[in-house]
């Protein structure tokens, strides 16, 4: 079956401008991860939904980021006012439920110029 | 908090080496442990997962993992290694309740010489 889909696969951006980030789970998923792999970084968890509501977002950096789940399957991460320390690769991951095996997408690489 | 700490930055071995990548992990109850590789352009793939039971996890594409509590380590391991391993590798630690949110270490790039 289909995996865990991103897009786009790459958004160059210029410093202050807003930017949305897709994720489209694995069908059936109720449980949607957003983490961030910075160069040379494991990856770092930033946001955890529980169908449509967001269960833990504490990995969050500021309030300039946001994401939203209102179906509780496609997921879309907002950051407002980029800034260059943004630029990282943006991973999905969706599981069964919270404590089952976490499937991740391919990443969208995020570039602010 | 929890962490894991992954020593060994690059790791060269020659094909048909055996291989050993460190993980060590600092949680205070008993974490559920995985590792993941990825390989450039792909996504992260998870070898092998460790939640309870028997200390030592056998993966997929022959790799295997033993848990050590006393150690506080959860050790990667491949008797004979293909060039098609080479990849970046990623210890992750979840913890036991409520959601799975992963904490991963930083990598290890395993570079496989002919």
């Amino acid at each position: 079956g289909a995996g865990v889909s991103q897009t786009p696969s790459n958004k160059v951006t210029e410093k202050g401008k807003y930017v949305e980030l897709r994720c489209d789970p694995i069908s059936g998923h109720t449980a949607l991860y957003w983490y961030r792999q910075s160069l040379g970084q494991g990856p770092e968890f930033l946001i955890y939904f529980q169908g449509t509501g967001a269960a833990d977002d504490s990995g969050l950096p500021n309030d300039r980021f946001f994401a939203v789940r209102p179906e509780g399957s496609v997921s879309t991460l907002k950051i407002q006012r980029t800034e260059r320390g943004d630029s990282a690769v943006y991973l999905c991951a969706s599981s069964l439920s919270p404590a089952e095996e976490q499937f991740f997408g391919p990443g969208t690489r995020l570039t602010v110029l | 908090a929890q962490s894991v700490t992954q020593p060994d930055i690059h790791i060269t071995v020659s094909e048909g080496a055996s291989l050993e990548l460190r993980c060590n992990y600092s949680y205070g109850a008993t974490p559920y442990l995985f590792w993941y590789v990825q390989s450039p352009g792909q996504g992260l793939q998870l070898l092998l997962k460790y939640f309870s039971g028997d200390t030592l996890v056998q993966g997929i594409k022959g790799f295997e993992a033993e848990f050590k509590r006393s150690q506080s380590s959860f050790n990667l391991r491949k008797p004979s290694v293909h060039w098609s391993d080479a990849a970046e590798y990623f210890c992750a630690v979840g913890v036991q309740t409520g959601a799975n949110n992963l904490f991963f270490g930083t990598g290890t790039r395993l570079t496989v010489i002919p």
